[in-house]
Protein backbone atom coordinates (compact mmCIF):
# COMPACT_ATOMS: atom_id res chain seq x y z
CA UNK A 1 0.00 0.00 0.00
CA UNK A 2 0.70 3.53 -0.64
CA UNK A 3 1.31 5.52 2.64
CA UNK A 4 0.31 8.76 2.78
CA UNK A 5 2.43 11.00 5.55
CA UNK A 6 0.54 14.92 5.88
CA UNK A 7 2.28 17.65 7.97
CA UNK A 8 1.78 19.37 9.78
CA UNK A 9 -0.99 17.15 11.93
CA UNK A 10 -2.22 21.22 12.66
CA UNK A 11 -1.55 24.56 12.17
CA UNK A 12 -2.85 27.33 13.92
CA UNK A 13 -3.42 30.96 11.67
CA UNK A 14 -5.10 33.94 11.24
CA UNK A 15 -7.62 35.20 8.54
CA UNK A 16 -5.04 36.76 5.53
CA UNK A 17 -2.55 34.49 6.70
CA UNK A 18 -0.81 31.94 3.93
CA UNK A 19 -0.88 28.78 4.82
CA UNK A 20 0.79 25.71 3.32
CA UNK A 21 0.21 22.00 4.03
CA UNK A 22 2.49 19.36 2.70
CA UNK A 23 1.62 15.52 1.63
CA UNK A 24 4.57 13.12 0.87
CA UNK A 25 3.87 9.41 -0.72
CA UNK A 26 5.58 6.66 0.20
CA UNK A 27 6.57 6.03 -2.89
CA UNK A 28 6.30 8.06 -6.68
CA UNK A 29 2.49 8.59 -7.59
CA UNK A 30 3.33 10.97 -10.70
CA UNK A 31 0.42 13.60 -10.54
CA UNK A 32 -2.10 11.52 -8.95
CA UNK A 33 -3.20 13.13 -5.79
CA UNK A 34 -6.58 14.44 -4.73
CA UNK A 35 -6.70 17.58 -1.28
CA UNK A 36 -10.39 17.41 0.51
CA UNK A 37 -12.06 19.95 2.96
CA UNK A 38 -13.66 18.44 5.88
CA UNK A 39 -15.48 21.03 8.54
CA UNK A 40 -16.70 19.44 11.34
CA UNK A 41 -19.85 17.24 11.60
CA UNK A 42 -19.62 17.16 7.07
CA UNK A 43 -18.22 15.16 4.58
CA UNK A 44 -15.20 15.81 2.69
CA UNK A 45 -15.00 18.56 -0.17
CA UNK A 46 -12.97 17.84 -3.26
CA UNK A 47 -10.90 20.49 -3.20
CA UNK A 48 -8.18 19.72 -5.69
CA UNK A 49 -7.40 16.65 -8.35
CA UNK A 50 -4.58 15.58 -10.24
CA UNK A 51 -2.43 17.11 -8.04
CA UNK A 52 -3.10 20.71 -9.54
CA UNK A 53 -6.77 21.54 -10.86
CA UNK A 54 -9.02 23.37 -8.90
CA UNK A 55 -12.40 21.51 -8.55
CA UNK A 56 -14.96 23.62 -10.23
CA UNK A 57 -16.31 26.01 -7.63
CA UNK A 58 -13.40 26.17 -5.15
CA UNK A 59 -12.38 29.59 -4.81
CA UNK A 60 -8.79 30.58 -6.53
CA UNK A 61 -7.14 30.81 -3.08
CA UNK A 62 -6.65 27.60 -2.94
CA UNK A 63 -3.74 26.04 -5.07
CA UNK A 64 -2.08 22.49 -5.64
CA UNK A 65 1.31 21.95 -6.80
CA UNK A 66 4.19 18.75 -7.19
CA UNK A 67 4.21 15.77 -8.35
CA UNK A 68 6.31 11.77 -7.56
CA UNK A 69 6.51 11.97 -3.40
CA UNK A 70 6.11 15.47 -2.36
CA UNK A 71 3.09 17.83 -2.74
CA UNK A 72 1.77 20.88 -1.29
CA UNK A 73 -1.82 21.86 -0.54
CA UNK A 74 -1.84 26.26 -0.27
CA UNK A 75 -4.48 28.54 0.87
CA UNK A 76 -2.93 32.03 -0.15
CA UNK A 77 -4.87 34.32 2.16
CA UNK A 78 -6.67 32.30 4.62
CA UNK A 79 -10.66 33.22 5.10
CA UNK A 80 -12.45 32.43 8.23
CA UNK A 81 -14.65 29.58 6.21
CA UNK A 82 -11.12 27.23 5.61
CA UNK A 83 -10.44 26.91 9.13
CA UNK A 84 -11.24 23.29 8.36
CA UNK A 85 -9.03 19.86 8.35
CA UNK A 86 -7.49 18.98 5.32
CA UNK A 87 -6.68 15.58 3.69
CA UNK A 88 -4.51 13.99 0.40
CA UNK A 89 -5.57 11.19 -1.31
CA UNK A 90 -3.41 9.23 -3.19
CA UNK A 91 -5.19 8.65 -6.69
CA UNK A 92 -2.61 6.24 -8.08
CA UNK A 93 -3.37 2.58 -7.29
CA UNK A 94 -5.21 0.50 -5.09
CA UNK A 95 -5.92 0.35 -2.34
CA UNK A 96 -6.46 4.12 -2.24
CA UNK A 97 -5.12 5.76 0.76
CA UNK A 98 -5.68 9.24 2.66
CA UNK A 99 -2.90 10.93 4.68
CA UNK A 100 -3.68 11.68 8.30
CA UNK A 101 -4.89 14.68 7.83
CA UNK A 102 -3.78 18.62 9.09
CA UNK A 103 -6.35 20.76 10.73
CA UNK A 104 -6.23 24.60 10.10
CA UNK A 105 -7.44 26.01 13.61
CA UNK A 106 -7.80 29.93 14.75
CA UNK A 107 -5.03 31.71 15.73
CA UNK B 1 -27.12 17.37 -9.11
CA UNK B 2 -25.61 14.88 -8.10
CA UNK B 3 -26.28 14.05 -4.63
CA UNK B 4 -25.66 10.80 -2.53
CA UNK B 5 -27.46 9.77 1.06
CA UNK B 6 -26.45 6.94 3.17
CA UNK B 7 -29.25 5.60 5.42
CA UNK B 8 -29.06 2.33 7.50
CA UNK B 9 -28.89 1.22 11.35
CA UNK B 10 -26.80 3.05 13.75
CA UNK B 11 -26.34 0.76 15.88
CA UNK B 12 -25.01 -3.20 15.18
CA UNK B 13 -24.03 -5.87 17.78
CA UNK B 14 -20.09 -7.24 17.80
CA UNK B 15 -20.40 -10.26 15.24
CA UNK B 16 -23.29 -9.12 13.17
CA UNK B 17 -23.35 -8.11 10.12
CA UNK B 18 -23.21 -3.91 9.33
CA UNK B 19 -25.96 -3.12 6.60
CA UNK B 20 -25.60 0.02 4.54
CA UNK B 21 -27.66 1.75 1.50
CA UNK B 22 -26.72 4.63 -0.53
CA UNK B 23 -29.59 5.84 -2.48
CA UNK B 24 -28.11 7.89 -6.00
CA UNK B 25 -29.93 11.54 -7.16
CA UNK B 26 -29.40 12.88 -9.95
CA UNK B 27 -27.34 10.03 -12.30
CA UNK B 28 -28.26 6.20 -12.55
CA UNK B 29 -26.35 4.15 -10.57
CA UNK B 30 -26.03 1.78 -14.29
CA UNK B 31 -24.48 4.69 -16.04
CA UNK B 32 -21.32 2.51 -17.07
CA UNK B 33 -18.50 5.05 -16.46
CA UNK B 34 -19.51 5.77 -13.11
CA UNK B 35 -17.50 4.07 -10.18
CA UNK B 36 -20.05 4.21 -6.72
CA UNK B 37 -17.92 3.76 -3.27
CA UNK B 38 -17.55 3.37 0.53
CA UNK B 39 -15.05 5.57 2.82
CA UNK B 40 -15.46 5.55 6.77
CA UNK B 41 -13.95 7.59 9.54
CA UNK B 42 -13.55 6.43 12.84
CA UNK B 43 -14.62 9.21 15.61
CA UNK B 44 -12.03 11.72 15.44
CA UNK B 45 -9.25 9.83 12.99
CA UNK B 46 -8.71 10.05 9.34
CA UNK B 47 -10.42 8.67 6.04
CA UNK B 48 -10.28 4.68 5.30
CA UNK B 49 -10.94 3.78 1.37
CA UNK B 50 -13.56 0.25 1.82
CA UNK B 51 -14.16 -0.32 -2.16
CA UNK B 52 -16.02 0.80 -4.86
CA UNK B 53 -17.65 -0.77 -7.47
CA UNK B 54 -19.37 0.17 -11.31
CA UNK B 55 -22.57 -1.75 -12.95
CA UNK B 56 -19.98 -3.49 -15.50
CA UNK B 57 -18.85 -5.42 -12.51
CA UNK B 58 -15.27 -3.71 -11.99
CA UNK B 59 -14.62 -3.96 -8.25
CA UNK B 60 -12.13 -2.79 -6.14
CA UNK B 61 -11.87 -2.78 -2.21
CA UNK B 62 -9.39 -2.60 0.50
CA UNK B 63 -7.06 -5.75 1.13
CA UNK B 64 -7.85 -5.08 4.91
CA UNK B 65 -11.41 -5.22 4.59
CA UNK B 66 -12.26 -7.81 1.63
CA UNK B 67 -12.22 -11.50 3.38
CA UNK B 68 -15.51 -9.07 4.82
CA UNK B 69 -17.10 -7.00 2.84
CA UNK B 70 -19.88 -7.32 -0.07
CA UNK B 71 -20.63 -4.20 -2.42
CA UNK B 72 -23.67 -4.55 -4.76
CA UNK B 73 -25.63 -2.15 -7.08
CA UNK B 74 -29.33 -1.85 -7.16
CA UNK B 75 -30.40 -0.88 -10.21
CA UNK B 76 -34.27 -0.40 -9.86
CA UNK B 77 -33.79 2.29 -7.10
CA UNK B 78 -30.99 3.17 -7.78
CA UNK B 79 -29.05 2.21 -5.03
CA UNK B 80 -25.96 0.54 -3.83
CA UNK B 81 -24.89 -1.30 -1.26
CA UNK B 82 -22.19 -2.22 1.56
CA UNK B 83 -22.19 -4.95 4.15
CA UNK B 84 -19.36 -5.76 6.27
CA UNK B 85 -19.72 -9.18 8.37
CA UNK B 86 -18.35 -9.86 11.59
CA UNK B 87 -17.91 -6.63 12.93
CA UNK B 88 -16.25 -5.65 16.14
CA UNK B 89 -15.58 -2.03 17.64
CA UNK B 90 -12.86 -0.83 15.47
CA UNK B 91 -15.32 -0.68 13.11
CA UNK B 92 -17.73 2.29 14.23
CA UNK B 93 -17.23 5.26 12.30
CA UNK B 94 -18.79 7.58 10.21
CA UNK B 95 -19.60 6.13 6.80
CA UNK B 96 -19.62 7.72 3.86
CA UNK B 97 -21.32 6.88 0.69
CA UNK B 98 -19.28 9.03 -2.52
CA UNK B 99 -19.02 8.60 -6.15
CA UNK B 100 -14.91 7.48 -7.74
CA UNK B 101 -14.13 9.69 -10.84
CA UNK B 102 -12.08 7.48 -12.86
CA UNK B 103 -9.83 9.06 -15.28
CA UNK B 104 -6.40 8.89 -16.95
CA UNK B 105 -5.49 11.53 -14.17
CA UNK B 106 -6.47 9.33 -11.37
CA UNK B 107 -9.17 8.42 -8.92
CA UNK B 108 -10.93 10.97 -6.57
CA UNK B 109 -14.29 11.18 -4.78
CA UNK B 110 -16.92 13.75 -5.66
CA UNK B 111 -19.52 14.24 -4.47
CA UNK B 112 -19.65 12.37 -0.91
CA UNK B 113 -22.93 11.43 0.93
CA UNK B 114 -23.48 13.28 4.32
CA UNK B 115 -22.55 10.68 6.15
CA UNK B 116 -23.92 7.81 9.14
CA UNK B 117 -22.51 6.67 11.97
CA UNK B 118 -22.59 3.39 12.94
CA UNK B 119 -21.67 2.21 16.43
CA UNK B 120 -21.57 -1.56 17.60
CA UNK B 121 -21.64 -2.75 20.54
CA UNK B 122 -23.89 -4.75 22.52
Amino acid sequence: DIQMTQSPSSVSASVGDRVIITCRASQGISSWLAWYQQKPGKAPKLLIYAASSLQSGVPSRFSGSGSGTDFTLTISSLQPEDFASYYCQQANSFPLTFGGGTKVEIK
Amino acid sequence: QLQLQESGPGLVKPSETLSLTCTVYGASVSTITYYWGWIRQPPGKGLEWIGSMSYSGSTHDNPSLTSRVTLSIDTSKNQFSLRLSSVTAADTAVYYCARRVATTLGNWFDPWGQGTLVTVSS
